[in-house]
């Protein structure tokens, strides 16, 4: 079984800043992950897919990068809309959520 | 509109069943594969099982293996969770979604209902 990680597990920062958070593969998973986006007491929302694929809709200030097993998710500059827990999953056998990483604002 | 709306959440108790549906709309639901995904109470996200396009493949995590059956009437847009010899262990919010690509079991999940709450309790 495939297995991930993420990190840090949570962090806090300024509106306006860019936030990073890292996701790390168990074993090579060529750019199987996407990236996902739950709010409080909502479903999760896909935002990044294949690894770096923008979903429709999804603002730019949200990108992904990687390859192999070691993945980046960034935002550019955090809004406050953005406070959420956000999960990595890969697909390449079958499928595994990271353990997310929760964001605020200081 | 893609719409995804699950039910058939409840309370059972421990060794008991429970069948969920998600009816889906907005989409051609023959085309797409589909999945469970469900959420512990303050913990996070736990792929379940997936079923194909057509419905001739299923897939399942280990933790329910031979405990649940996924399946799909694809004339009734519906997508089914059975669910049996449930653990407290099993206690989460139940969420289907759907594959993004055309008649592949990609696994990118890019709509998901609201939900739907088991809880496993005597």
């Amino acid at each position: 079984d495939i297995q991930m990680t993420q990190s840090p597990s949570s962090l806090s920062a300024s509106v306006g800043d860019r936030v990073t958070i890292t996701c790390q593969a168990s074993q090579d998973i060529s750019n199987h992950l996407n990236w996902y986006q739950q709010k409080s007491g909502k479903a999760p929302k896909l935002l990044i897919y294949d690894g770096s694929n923008l979903e429709t809709g999804v603002p730019s200030r949200f990108s992904g990068s990687g390859f192999g097993t070691h993945f980046t998710f960034t935002i550019s500059s955090l809004q406050p809309e953005d406070i959420a827990t956000y999960y990595c999953q890969q697909y390449d056998d079958l499928f595994t959520f990271g353990p997310g990483t929760k964001v605020d604002i200081k | 509109e893609v719409h995804l709306l699950e039910s058939g959440g409840g309370l059972v108790q421990p060794g008991g069943s429970l069948r969920l549906s998600c009816a889906a709309s907005g989409f051609t639901f023959t085309d797409f594969a589909m999945t469970w995904v469900r959420q512990a109470p303050g913990k996070g996200l736990e792929w379940v099982s997936a079923i194909s396009y057509s419905g001739g493949n299923t897939y399942y995590a280990d933790s329910v293996k031979g405990r649940f059956t996924i399946s799909r009437d694809n004339s009734q847009n519906t997508l089914y969770l059975q669910m049996n010899s449930l653990t407290a262990e099993d206690t989460a919010i139940y969420y289907c979604a759907k594959d993004l690509y055309v008649g592949s079991t990609r696994g990118s999940f890019d709509y998901w209902g609201q939900g739907t709450l088991v809880t496993v309790s005597s």
